[in-house]
């Protein structure tokens, strides 16, 4: 299994608090990334990571900003946690391109609810 | 833009029954393709992949074949068993691309 902690693993907040997500590799590997998955939509992208500091935008990142302050850990932060972000997280990693071949490794994932 | 259409589910079949779960592609460029598997409460697991046109991907009794003439990949199994039920994602990433687009998933149930 590839090295990849998510914490925390479950979380309830309130509407209008701010929460972070954290994800931990152990790989060394270049990529990181945070999808959600929610019933109807599969997993869509939040944003992604392609070093430390450099970082980009997904599908349905409104919301949400990230941070990577180093190779191993890739941060998702709700500024304001709305019930419209009521799902499960899933982080990933990638040695390199997936368009290029390369596996995607995911996280067992972290569920939040927002009430 | 990029996507992945899957075959609605759940597919519901008897054990040793044949599977196929169909899943088409939309790319600008020559994708990467994959399966993956999430079992229930799980993270995804790659099932397996294909890199080029012709290409079989193939893992634990399943298989599929990129056909880029059709611009798809779906997935097969020749028997299955009770402990394949899951949810499976068709995935694919452009050539060159750093990101994964996901079809919404199929959910198999397989019964004794």
């Amino acid at each position: 299994d590839a090295g990849i902690t998510q914490s925390p693993r479950h979380k309830v907040t309130e509407t209008g608090t701010p929460v972070t997500l954290r994800c931990h590799q152990t790989e060394n590997h270049r990529y990181m990334y945070w999808y959600r998955q929610d019933p109807g939509h599969g997993l869509r992208l939040i944003h992604y990571s392609y070093g430390v500091k450099d970082t980009d935008k997904g599908e349905v990142s409104d919301g949400y900003s990230v941070s990577r302050s180093k190779t191993e850990d890739f941060l998702l932060t709700l500024e304001s946690a709305t019930s419209s972000q009521t799902s499960v997280y899933f982080c990933a990693i990638s040695e390199d391109r997936p368009g290029a071949g390369n596996t995607i490794y995911f996280g067992e994932g972290s569920w939040l609810t927002v009430v | 833009g990029d996507s992945v259409t899957q075959m609605e589910g759940p597919v519901t079949l008897s054990e040793e029954a044949f599977l196929t779960i169909n899943c088409t592609y939309t790319a600008t460029g020559y994708p990467s393709l994959f399966w993956y598997v999430q079992y229930p409460g799980e993270g995804l697991q790659l099932l397996l992949k294909a890199t080029k046109a012709d290409d079989k991907g193939s893992n634990k009794g399943f298989e599929a074949t990129y056909r880029k003439e059709t611009t798809s990949f779906h997935l097969e199994k020749g028997s299955v068993q009770v402990s394949d039920s899951a949810v499976y994602f068709c995935a694919l990433s452009d050539r060159g691309y750093s990101t994964l687009t996901f079809g919404k998933g199929t959910m198999l149930l397989v019964s004794p």
